[in-house]
């Protein structure tokens, strides 16, 4: 079963712009994680944010949680046709065993 | 280059055959991991590893098995092959000593069966 869910499936925006994607999850995490996956190639851990965490930067990445709503949101600011790819929101709610949860993922596509 | 390396690449087998898919790490990661990624479906668990001499069962184990002997490597064998595991199946690890880690992936294995 799938913890967390993104929304858009699919997102089309120009160079320059912002993109959002929002991920929404079932149960109570120990902290959610987004990856990268550009298209053949395998995923790449971008950020990770604490579950007694709100806000997190890095770069051109924003992303926020709120564990009440439970839900995630990967802002992309100023994007480039370089950041065209999948990107999957992965949650950790287990204890010891680290094992994570996938989204299906949000296909984002930057025209140049 | 530090990293987890997967083998093959790719492979078309046919049904009803064994076949292994090789991962090995060099990050001295003590968790790893088996998912399949299907389109639409994101990525599922196949099996874990967290630590050497221990495996446990994901969310679809069925059909595959892994073994864990040491820290590198972590080999997922599917006994006898069917099309429903037609998949590219990529493996990650994780060092969860470390605490709220993420992972990091192989670049996949994309198998067809026929």
């Amino acid at each position: 079963s799938q913890q967390g869910e993104e929304d858009p499936q699919a997102l089309s925006i120009q160079e320059g712009e912002n993109a959002t994607m929002n991920c929404s999850y079932k149960t109570s995490i120990n902290n959610l994680q987004w990856y990268r996956q550009n298209s053949g190639r395998g995923l790449v851990h971008l950020i990770l944010i604490r579950s007694n965490e709100r806000e997190k930067h890095s770069g051109r990445l924003r992303v926020t949680l709120d564990t009440s709503k439970k839900s995630s949101s990967l802002l992309i600011t100023a994007s480039r046709a370089a950041d065209t790819a999948s990107y999957f929101c992965a949650t950790d709610s287990s204890g010891s065993a680290r094992q994570l949860t996938f989204g299906s993922g949000t296909q984002l596509t930057v025209l140049p | 280059i530090a990293g987890i390396t997967q083998a093959p690449t790719s492979q078309i087998l046919a049904a009803g055959r064994r076949m292994t898919l090789r991962c090995t790490q060099d990050m001295r990661h003590n968790a790893m991991y088996w998912y399949r990624q299907d389109l639409g479906l994101g990525l599922r668990l196949i099996h874990y590893s967290n630590t050497a001499g221990t495996t446990g069962k994901g969310e679809v184990p069925d059909g595959y098995s892994v073994s864990r002997a040491n820290t590198d490597d972590f080999p997922l064998t599917l006994a006898s092959a069917v099309p429903s595991q037609t998949s590219v199946y990529f493996c990650a690890s994780s060092d969860s000593n470390l605490g709220n880690y993420g992972y990091t992936f192989g670049s996949g294995t994309r198998l067809t069966v026929v």
